[in-house]
């Protein structure tokens, strides 16, 4: 099992592009997760999915879109990049049984110019 | 709302132990967990306890729960230099596809 992946590793965007952050997972989880860890800030959730077809908003999904097309794939969409969107994404499925463990994807560094 | 709060920086040497805190908000957590995460990585779960639980023991982690005052610690006994990590604390509500997070202890193992 690959786990959870995400693409591209590292990227740069000027102010106003746009762009889709990808993630796959080969687990058969339902629920899929993304978040954005900012220094001092650990974690925060922007949007999630518990299904295919199935997306709902988290803690900042402002400037983000998610569709869920199949079960294995979770795309994140900024929609025209600010410098406030530079951070870490991390993609995340979660187990299906106790403790319903989050599995984390390597993450993808975005600077927003 | 949910919050969870920790401690920004832990320095140890190494062999010491190491007790890392944090305290929550939500009275309905169901699962409290410790992540791990290496630097250039994702987060990996260490521990967990169910919030029935006071202690749990995994070798060389110790899990305390005091529902009471709402707080949790890590204990790493014979912290090593491969411990230095960023440890995040997380709690779940009823809906366990949302992790509340703490902002990270950052741990630094010194000789």
């Amino acid at each position: 099992n690959a786990g959870v992946t995400q693409t591209p590793k590292f990227q740069v965007l000027k102010t106003g592009q746009s762009m889709t952050l990808q993630c796959a997972q080969d687990m058969n989880h339902e629920y899929m997760s993304w978040y954005r860890q900012d220094p001092g800030m650990g974690l925060r959730l922007i949007h999630y999915s518990v299904g295919a077809g199935i997306t709902d908003q988290g803690e900042v999904p402002n400037g983000y879109n998610v569709s869920r097309s199949t079960t294995e794939d979770f795309p994140l969409r900024l929609l025209s990049a600010a410098p406030s969107q530079t951070s870490v994404y991390f993609c995340a499925s979660t187990g299906r049984t106790a403790p319903y463990e989050q599995y984390f994807g390597p993450g993808t560094r975005l600077t927003v110019t | 709302g949910e919050d969870v709060e920790q401690s920004l920086f832990l320095s140890v040497r190494e062999g010491d132990s190491s007790v890392i805190n944090c305290t929550y908000t939500d009275s309905s957590s169901t699962y409290l967990y410790w992540y791990k995460q290496e630097p250039g990585a994702g987060l990996q779960l260490l521990t967990y306890i169910f919030s029935n639980m006071d202690m749990k023991q995994d070798q060389r982690l110790t899990v305390l729960l005091n529902k009471k005052d709402k707080h949790l610690s890590l204990r790493i006994a014979d912290t090593q230099t491969g411990d230095s990590a960023i440890y995040f604390c997380a709690e779940t509500p009823v809906d366990y596809n949302k992790l509340i997070f703490g902002a990270g202890t950052r741990l630094a193992v010194h000789p």
